[in-house]
């Protein structure tokens, strides 16, 4: 099992519309968690940490579920310039805290 | 404040010659990633530095790529006897220590062999 796993998409959305995707980590004692944006031929971006109790940025909700080991990204009233590649990185747990990125979910919002 | 600086930020090359790509990361952070990307592709981990522990090299390809990290601070990434198969972007990434730290990437060394 890969250590983050990731949905590769493509999603194609219409604009205006709601869309989530997850991410599942295999490493129980992870420490930390966030979401990050690449656009195309860019570097990768943070879009937003998550933390255990859900977080809320704008349109942008993160959420932890520890039990299940999956976090979660939602993103409403989706906008053209969401169109991006979203990247889901874990941090290890104590005494091994590299962070692991997922392969990233490709999303596309359709006019 | 400055962010993580990457040189150079293009590099065309010939197969058979050696390349050192640098990276300067943000002050006091003492984390550093490297990464590469080839067109299309997701992120490939390539080593890891984590203050004065041991370097995580568990990425590296092949023994022609070699990555070293100076006083804490600026590294170095190496490749041998480049092949055109090494073409791709080189992102570098460092990390203030905490949990809840993330990762600045900079902005990137494209490496193209010919």
């Amino acid at each position: 099992r890969k250590e983050v796993e990731q949905d590769p998409g493509p999603f194609n959305v219409p604009e205006g519309a709601t869309v989530a995707f997850n991410c599942t980590y295999s490493n129980s004692a992870s420490q930390s968690f966030f979401w990050y944006r690449q656009d195309c031929r860019k570097e990768p971006k943070l879009l937003m940490s998550v933390y255990s109790s859900g977080n809320e940025d704008g349109r942008f909700t993160a959420q932890l579920n520890r039990a299940s080991q999956y976090i979660s990204l939602l993103i409403r009233d989706s906008k053209l310039s969401d169109s991006a590649t979203y990247l889901c990185v874990v941090r290890g747990n104590f005494g091994n805290e590299k962070l692991t990125f997922g392969t990233g979910t490709r999303l596309t919002i359709i006019p | 404040g400055a962010g993580v600086s990457q040189s150079p930020s293009n590099k065309v090359t010939e197969k058979g010659k050696d390349v050192e790509l640098r990276c300067d990361p943000i002050s006091g952070h003492t984390a550093l990633y490297w990464y590469r990307q080839s067109l299309g592709q997701g992120l490939e981990f390539l080593i890891y530095f984590q203050g004065n522990s041991a370097p995580d090299k568990s990425g590296l390809p092949s023994d022609r790529f070699s990555a070293e990290r100076t006083g804490g601070s600026v590294s170095t990434l190496t490749i041998q006897r480049t092949q055109q198969e090494d073409s791709a972007v080189y992102l570098c990434a460092s990390s203030h220590p905490g949990t809840n730290s993330p990762l600045h990437f900079g902005n990137g060394t494209r490496l193209t062999v010919t």
